[in-house]
């Protein structure tokens, strides 16, 4: 039962083009959402957050969006460049309860020059 | 460098021998993850401790399973009579133990069961 749901494997871009990842969560719980960037061989190493009482946030080219009705978050990256292409995880915690946080499958992000 | 650090980066094993993994967290940090990831998948949560107290071990995989963080600083992670879905990359991660966490991983301990 997957509670954290990335359902898209993988995502081609080209360079400068903007990426959108997306994420859709099951549990109403969850109010504390991360993005995570992992290159092949390294841990995934943290990049985006967002809480629940707000629907974005930015840094500098990456903006997180919160759709608490829909249960579902995006990242966007702009513009993308190569050096983006890694696997972003999807995390979300419920900080009311252990805030141990739950992870999708991940989505592959391939920027091309 | 103060980040987290795991040893070893590779294990490669027999089935049905015992292994051990050992990381190093963030100093400051009180909270130790353990999470497991296979090919294709997101870390999954295995256990975690608030300093040297394990506080979840429900999600470790089976009893041959096991992890100590016994001074609350170093924690380590035992696999015993190891079998080839064992196969994975076993992931560290600390943080400071505060609301809206941020988890620092380690690079993994990349095992392999022959």
């Amino acid at each position: 039962d997957q509670q954290v749901k990335q359902n898209s494997p993988s995502l081609s871009v080209q360079e400068g083009r903007i990426s959108i990842l997306n994420c859709d969560y099951t549990n109403s719980m969850f109010d504390y959402f991360l993005w995570y960037k992992k290159y092949p061989a390294e841990g995934p190493t943290f990049l985006i957050s967002i809480s629940s009482i707000k629907d974005k946030n930015e840094d500098g080219r990456f903006t997180v969006f919160l759709n608490k009705s829909a249960k579902h978050l995006s990242l966007h990256i702009v513009p993308s460049q190569p050096g983006d292409s890694a696997v972003y995880f999807c995390a979300a915690s419920d900080t009311g309860g252990s805030y141990i946080p739950t992870f999708g499958r991940g989505t592959s992000l391939i920027v091309h020059p | 460098d103060t980040g987290v650090s795991q040893n070893p980066r590779h294990k490669i094993t027999k089935r049905g021998q015992n292994v051990t993994f050992r990381c190093d967290p963030i100093s400051e940090h009180n909270r130790l993850y353990w999470y497991r990831q296979t090919l294709g998948q997101g870390p999954e949560f295995l256990t975690y401790f608030q300093n040297e107290a394990q506080l979840e071990k429900s999600r470790l995989l089976s009893d041959r399973f096991s992890a100590e963080r016994p001074k609350g600083s170093f924690s380590t992670l035992e696999i015993q009579r190891t079998e080839q879905g064992d196969s994975a990359m076993y992931l560290c991660a600390s943080s400071e133990g505060r609301f809206n966490e941020k988890l620092f991983f380690g690079s993994g301990t990349q095992l392999s069961v022959l």
